[in-house]
């Protein structure tokens, strides 16, 4: 099982939709999670980081379930602007392990 | 501040060239990385540091070296290039390799091994 999976999508969804990615994670010690933007052919960037209370940032809301170790990212109002591919990130105990997923690839279409 | 930089952007190299990717830092963060994206593999750790001197392996080091002799640059030396280690290579530092820290990443560098 891969430490951090995600849906590869791509999602495809009309500008205002609202539109949600789950991602998974196997290290029940995993201590910090983070959602990443990565545009096509770019560096990935800081979209924000997940707390175990939810955080929301505008349009962008991000959830972890301990539990089920997962965590979500909802994306309300979509804009064409939010067409990228979203990396899931876990950082399992030791700070110098970042774990990437794949990524989930959004589209958003007129 | 130009933040973190990579030289070259593109490679083409020839199978069993050796060559060093550049990456340079201005906000002067202590700890680096250096990763690989692949196609349906997501970004892979292959090398880290957390200050000048001191570097460590990460989950794919194999055919890569790394020094780090000040805390802005942080070079990735391919010793004899194959081609599975054709990809993209991003560099990244943050403040520390703190838990919470975001990591900022250079715009990465192209390589094709022939």
């Amino acid at each position: 099982r891969k430490e951090v999976e995600q849906d590869p999508g791509p999602f495809n969804v009309p500008e205002g939709a609202t539109v949600a990615f789950n991602c998974t994670y196997s290290n029940s010690a995993s201590q910090s999670f983070f959602w990443y933007r990565q545009d096509c052919r770019k560096e990935p960037k800081l979209l924000m980081s997940v707390y175990s209370s939810g955080n929301e940032d505008g349009r962008f809301t991000a959830q972890l379930n301990r539990a089920s170790q997962y965590i979500s990212l909802l994306i309300r109002d979509s804009k064409l602007s939010d067409s990228a591919t979203y990396l899931c990130v876990v950082n399992s105990g030791t700070a110098s392990k970042l774990t990437f997923g794949t990524g989930t690839r959004l589209q958003v279409t007129l | 501040n130009a933040g973190v930089t990579q030289t070259p952007k593109f490679q083409v190299l020839k199978t069993g060239q050796s060559m060093t990717l550049q990456c340079a830092q201005d906000m002067n963060h202590e700890y680096m990385s250096w990763y690989r994206q692949d196609p349906g593999m997501g970004l892979r750790l292959i090398h880290y540091s957390v200050g000048a001197g001191i570097t460590d392996q990460g989950e794919v080091p194999n055919g890569y070296n790394v020094s780090r002799s000040t805390t802005e640059d942080f070079p990735l030396r391919l010793l004899s290039a194959a081609p599975s280690q054709t990809s993209v290579y991003f560099c990244a530092s943050s403040e520390t390799g703190g838990r919470y820290n975001e990591q900022f990443f250079g715009p990465g560098t192209r390589l094709t091994v022939l």
